[in-house]
This record gives C-alpha cells, structure tokens and sequence, in this order.
C-alpha cells in the first residue's frame, strides 16, 4: 500500500530564518507531489505541484520554493521565512492518470515568531 | 472548473445519517465531484467521487443529481468520528492544478 510521510509535525521558526520540509511517498512510482497551505480556519491553498523529478509548478507568488530531487521525494523550502509564512502545510500525491483522488500527508505546523 | 457552494455547518445527531450537500450549477459535462474531509489538524482524507453515477463506498455514498448540478454525500450512521470538515470539489480528470478545496461544510455529530 502507499503511504505518505511528512516531517517535522510542528516547527517553530524566527523570522527570517531559513526554512525545509520534507515529503516523501513509498509504494508507488512517478506520482503526482503537491504542496498546499492552509490558514486557521480557511481552505487549502496550492502552492506547487510536481509531475516528475525536476518539474514544478507554481500555483502564487511566493517567498517559497519548490524542489523534486527524486521521484518519490519533495521538498519545500524558503530562504527567510516572513510572519505570513505561518501556517498548516500539508504534502499530497496523486497516481499521474486521469481521475485520480489525492493523498495527504499529516501536515506540518509552521510557526514564525 | 466549476465552483461549488455548501453551508458552513451542520450538526448531525450519532447514529443518523448525514446528509451533506454541495451546489455545483456551472459544472462541465466531464468534471467529476469529489469528496474530502478534514479532521481537527490532520490532513484531508479522499471519501468519495463520481461523475454521474451514484457511488457508494465503505465510507459514504454519493448522490449526484440527474443535472449534475448538486449533489449530496451521505454518512449512513454517523459517529462521533465523524466530525470533520467536508470539502466538495469539481475538478476535471488529471486537471491537478486546478483542484481548489473551498471553507467546506463543518460537520458536528452530537452524542
């Protein structure tokens, strides 16, 4: 079966400090990667997504950056992180065919203080 | 792709069914609805999606009407477990990028 692993759970971080976080998939190859933000209470925001090793797309403008170094492997990353970063972040694959649900990870808990 | 609309909340007594339901009138002829929901601080989990049919899985089925323009999912006996956010999203087949999860339904089962 295919399962989804991201880390850390929760991170607390100072402005202007650099930021990574990663997701990784088992069980499948060259899925479909994204990444989502959400704020309190709102919906899910996509950032980027990936169809292959090296291929991001980017949903906004952003002070984040994307990257795909293996198939199975994604990484979200910023620089310096600002106060707006803050927020849930939540990695999810998808089989890369039509019609195909997504698969969310457990999310990470930034917080930019 | 087509937007959708629902109510912000609904409480559902345990052990009845939910009935949740979602607009979708702008809805393209090969847009599928799907169903997600959203448990206090974790990730999304997939329930459910159909295109016209209804569908019915372990988890929940779906009514989808003969327009298309909304559609209904429905937990058969609901528990305590099952409050959540509920998303309903039209999306094209393998449009990725266009998949946008809206504030939801948030659903209270009350005991």
């Amino acid at each position: 079966s295919q399962t989804i692993h991201q880390w850390p759970a929760t991170l607390v971080q100072p402005v202007g400090s650099p930021l990574s976080l990663e997701c990784t998939v088992e069980g499948t190859s060259n899925p479909n990667l994204y990444w989502y933000r959400q704020a309190a209470g709102r919906g899910l925001q996509l950032l980027f997504y990936s169809v292959g090793i090296g291929q991001i797309s980017s949903e906004v403008p952003q002070n984040l950056s994307a990257s795909r170094p293996q198939d199975r492997q994604f990484i979200l990353s910023s620089k310096k992180l600002l106060l707006s970063d803050s927020g849930f972040y939540l990695c999810a694959w998808s089989r890369n065919r039509g019609n195909q649900p997504q698969h969310f990870g457990d999310g990470t808990r930034l917080s930019i203080l | 792709d087509a937007k959708t609309t629902q109510p912000p909340s609904m409480d559902c007594a345990e052990g009845r069914a939910a009935n949740l339901p979602c607009n979708h009138s702008t809805i393209s002829g090969n847009e599928y609805v799907y169903w997600y929901r959203q448990i206090h601080s974790q990730g999304p989990q997939y329930i459910i999606h159909g295109l016209k049919n209804n569908e019915t899985n372990e988890m929940a089925s779906l009514i989808i009407t003969e327009d298309r323009k909304s559609s209904t999912l429905i937990l058969p006996h609901a528990t305590l477990r099952d409050t959540a956010v509920y998303y309903c999203i039209v999306t094209y087949p393998a449009s990725y990028d266009k998949v946008i999860f809206g504030p939801g339904t948030s659903l209270s089962v009350i005991p």
